[in-house]
């Protein structure tokens, strides 16, 4: 069956420092990989997307890998900072016989300490 | 525009009673996903809507639940009768058409079955 995995436990970093997030799949063919942050009792809001025929995308502080051989993506936060401490969820869409399809990992939590 | 709403916010009901969560979403947005989020299960996918035509209900854990959505501004979720497991946040989110757009979360329906 379809299976997400991300970092179950939390990631606690300092300040300033390069938080790495990996998600990977198994079972899946997505067309396209987001990426979404939630806070405590809020929704998730979209971050990224990278699409199946993408290497890499960036965004600010941000980078997002999408390696389909391996079936996994790597989400980075540079020069990292206490509000970036938050639950960041991978998402898959697709795959291509249902595009409209987005299915969530549990999440890995993010701490980042000043 | 107001994002997606969802109502209620919170749900108290006691086991073998019916709820009913409604949802609002974004206007001119094509998809309308329901979500469910636990801590031992994550962020699960019940069903989701293109044109207001169900696409995929492979998530709805059983019979018990049936969802709808009557026009492009409404729809339900509803759980007949309730049970305790299914204690969880509820979500709601839409998006525009297009392959890889992102998704605008409601605030959720927390509902607990006693």
């Amino acid at each position: 069956s379809q299976k997400i995995e991300q970092n179950s436990e939390a990631l606690n970093i300092q300040e300033g420092k390069t938080a790495t997030l990996t998600c990977n799949y198994t079972n899946y063919s997505p067309a396209y990989l987001q990426w979404y942050r939630q806070d405590p009792g809020r929704g998730p809001v979209f971050l990224l997307l990278i699409r199946e025929n993408e290497k890499e995308k960036r965004k600010e502080r941000l980078k997002v890998t999408f390696d389909t051989t391996l079936k996994q993506s790597l989400f980075h936060i540079t020069a990292s900072q206490p509000a970036d401490s938050a639950t960041y969820l991978c998402a898959l869409g697709g795959p291509s016989s249902n595009t409209g399809k987005l299915i969530f990992g549990q999440g890995t939590t993010l701490q980042v300490k000043p | 525009d107001a994002g997606v709403i969802q109502s209620p916010r919170h749900e108290v009901t006691e086991m073998g009673q019916e709820v009913t969560l409604r949802c609002k979403p974004i206007s001119g947005h094509d998809y309308l996903f329901w979500y469910r989020q636990t801590m031992m299960r994550g962020l699960e996918l019940l069903i989701y809507f293109n044109n207001n035509v169900p696409i995929d209900d492979s998530g709805m854990p059983e019979d018990r639940f049936s969802a709808k959505m009557p026009n492009a501004s409404f729809s339900t979720l509803k759980i007949q009768p309730s049970e305790p497991r299914d204690s969880a946040v509820y979500f709601c989110a839409s998006r525009p058409s297009g392959r890889g757009e992102k998704l605008f979360f409601g605030s959720g329906t927390q509902l607990s079955v006693l």
